[in-house]
């Protein structure tokens, strides 16, 4: 069974449209994250759920809401996309929140975005 | 979080040991040093961490120099899967803020 897994692995949509990505996690975790990869392979965190309490919100547009039903699921719906929208994204989780030693971040592998 | 500087780019011969450097000269003392690796159309994987001491693990080994401004990745025995980028990142366990991964190593392993 994959740990953390994503859908759509990939998607393809026009400007303006409205999309999700759901995210679900079989390793009991605590906390879960939303990180963005750019075209230059740099990868920044946008949002970290833990026990479906939003802790870390980086700047990033309000366009962008996470929804966390239960602490297996970090949902990313996106509205009204931008063509600098497009990127991977992916989702993680850890044991314990990233303020406490936990080492290790347990990624999906990743959902390609394509804004037209 | 301090920054870390990588070069972009290495090659290693299989079956040779692969030492990838990182250089975190304004690391703070309760930073930690982290190592991931992304394969190709893959989410990165965890390798290793420390704080100053030298660590070993199934994966890798991770060196730390005695000021801790810089360290070395070292993957054994090189194989063509170690293929990937490889970030190293330094951050503080107790503050609370989240990692971001430079630009990374791109290992290219050969036969």
């Amino acid at each position: 069974d994959t740990a953390v897994s994503q859908t759509p692995k990939y998607l393809v949509t026009q400007m303006g449209n409205d999309k999700s990505i759901k995210c679900e996690q079989n390793l009991g975790h605590d906390t879960m994250y939303w990180y963005k990869q750019d075209s230059k392979k740099f990868l920044k965190i946008m949002f970290s759920y833990n026990n479906k309490e939003l802790i870390i919100n980086e700047t990033v547009p309000n366009r962008f809401s996470p929804k966390s039903p239960d602490k297996a699921h970090l949902n990313l719906h996106i509205n009204s996309l931008e063509l600098g929208d497009s990127a991977v994204y992916f989702c993680a989780s850890s044991h314990l929140p990233w303020g406490t030693n936990t080492g290790e971040l347990f990624f999906g592998e990743g959902s390609r975005l394509t804004v037209l | 979080d301090a920054k870390t500087t990588q070069p972009p780019s290495m090659d290693c011969a299989e079956g040779r040991a692969a030492n990838l450097p990182c250089n975190h000269s304004t690391i703070s003392g309760n930073e930690y040093v982290y190592w991931y690796r992304q394969i190709h159309s893959q989410g990165p994987q965890y390798i290793i961490h420390g704080l100053k001491n030298n660590e070993t693990n199934e994966m890798a080994s991770l060196i730390i120099t005695e000021d801790r401004k810089s360290s070395t990745l070292i993957l054994p025995h090189a194989t063509l899967r170690d293929t990937a980028v490889y970030y190293c990142i330094v951050r503080d366990n107790n503050a609370g803020n989240m990692l971001t991964f430079g630009g990374g190593t791109r290992l290219m392993v050969k036969p």
